[in-house]
């Protein structure tokens, strides 16, 4: 069966301060690895994959396959980066849909 | 229409009753996706249709849930004999699908918030 776990339920810095949100799988076999974000009052959209390899909005992602994990950085957090996160995988399976993790709510306080 | 579109936005409804939640996928996406959220909670998959069909409804939590989809648009969840449990905002999404498009990235809605009194 395949599992996203996302350990904090809430992740709080202060502008400037680097973050990262974790994020652990769960699958046999070569997943993809998502990260999604809702902003307050906007919908859930894609932030970025692991296929992609590129930075969105400063965010970078690596996928570890040896630790099993897709953490999601920024070396240096803006106010406007609040929302909640949320990790998702994808199995290989023409049939696979998404599987989503339980969510991150990140506040960056001035 | 240039997104997802659910209706109602809010509904709130008498232990019971039984409620049917819409949603309008972008055009001419093939793959439409319900998923429950929980207050505190993730994002919970019930359901995937690819067209019409449902190949994947392995996340509906009992048999008062269904859902249906006709002419590759239009999706209707409904709840039957709804309970205070049920209470959650209902997500809809879209997608291109294989091979068209990736499937992975969907496109949500703005969501149907259900409260059961």
């Amino acid at each position: 069966a395949q599992r996203v776990t996302q350990p904090e339920k809430l992740l709080s810095v202060f502008k400037g301060a680097p973050v990262e949100l974790k994020c652990n799988y769960s699958y046999s076999g070569s997943p993809e690895l998502f990260w999604y974000v809702q902003y307050s009052r906007q919908r859930l959209q894609l932030l970025l994959r692991h296929i992609s390899r590129e930075s969105i909005k400063g965010f970078t992602a690596d996928l570890n396959k040896g630790e099993t994990s897709f953490h999601l950085k920024k070396p240096f957090a803006q106010e406007e980066d609040s929302a909640m996160y949320y990790c998702a995988l994808s199995g290989i399976s023409g049939y696979s849909t998404l599987t989503f993790g339980k969510g991150t709510m990140l506040l960056v306080s001035p | 229409g240039a997104g997802v579109s659910q209706s109602p936005s809010n509904k709130v409804t008498e232990k019971g009753k039984d409620v049917e939640l819409r949603c309008d996928p972008i055009s001419g996406h093939t793959a439409l996706y319900w998923y429950r959220q929980r207050l505190g909670q993730g994002l919970e998959f019930l359901i995937y249709f690819q067209g019409n069909s449902a190949p994947d409804k392995s996340g509906l939590p009992s048999d008062r849930f269904s859902a249906e989809r006709t002419g590759e648009s239009v999706s209707t969840l409904t709840i039957q004999r709804t309970q205070q449990e049920d209470s959650a905002v209902y997500l809809c999404a879209s997608s291109l699908d294989y091979p068209q498009g990736d499937k992975n990235i969907q496109y949500f809605g703005a969501g149907t918030r259900l409260s059961v009194l």
